[in-house]
């Protein structure tokens, strides 16, 4: 069965600092990819995803996720943080067999002034 | 803009106890999806609908009854409440049932506490 592998429950970092977030998954054959993210006190929102194509995808707010098939990764990065990026980050993958979302346990980013 | 709306924002329940966890969304998406956020065990599926009338479980199904009448609602309804359904649970819906194809959107969430 499909699984997604968040290495790190949670990630404090000072602001402006650059931030990474590690996702792995298990499947071999063609997935979709995606971050979510989860404010305090909200529902998830969808940061960004991979479909296809090139495999550096960017949000609307920094952040960016690469798509590495052989190290079947798809890690979130920021080169500078701010306080608002406070939140709970979900990678998820698409199952091929039921072509339903599968989370990852998510990794909590904590900004620091 | 509503979007997903959960009612209520928090419940306390004693075991036993039954309750029904509203969710209602404004968006005309044909599924809809209940989930369960617990510390260390992120998100998982507790039953889902492709359309009025049609519904399905997910990977945690037991303790959990849903019916979906209309496109616009998806109720959760928990018949004898157990400590171990003490979570926060998710309403979510999309456009269409492929997790790819549209984003899925979310309710801010009901909290659940069972003593």
């Amino acid at each position: 069965a499909q699984s997604v592998t968040q290495l790190d429950s949670q990630v404090p970092v000072f602001e402006e600092a650059p931030v990474e977030l590690r996702c792995n998954y298990s499947s071999s054959v063609s997935v979709y990819l995606f971050w979510y993210v989860q404010y305090p006190n909200q529902g998830l929102q969808l940061l960004l995803k991979y479909l296809s194509g090139s495999t550096l995808v960017e949000s609307i707010n920094g952040f960016e996720a690469e798509f590495n098939k052989s190290q079947t990764s798809f890690h979130l990065r920021k080169p500078s943080v701010h306080i608002s990026d406070t939140a709970e980050y979900f990678c998820a993958v698409s199952d091929p067999n039921t072509d339903k979302l599968i989370f990852g346990t998510g990794t909590r980013l904590q900004v620091f002034p | 803009n509503a979007g997903v709306t959960q009612t209520p924002k928090f419940q306390v329940l004693k075991t036993g106890q039954s309750m029904t966890l509203q969710c209602a969304q404004d968006m005309n998406h044909e599924y809809m999806s209940w989930y369960r956020q617990d510390p260390g065990m992120g998100l998982r599926l507790i039953h889902y609908s492709v359309g009025a009338g049609i519904t399905d479980q997910g990977e945690v199904p037991n303790g959990y009854n849903v019916s979906r009448s209309t496109t616009e609602d998806f109720p959760l309804r928990l018949l004898s409440a157990a400590p171990s359904q003490t979570s926060v649970y998710f309403c979510a819906s999309s456009r269409t049932p492929e997790g790819y194809n549209s984003p899925l959107h979310f309710g801010n969430g009901t909290r659940l506490t069972v003593t």
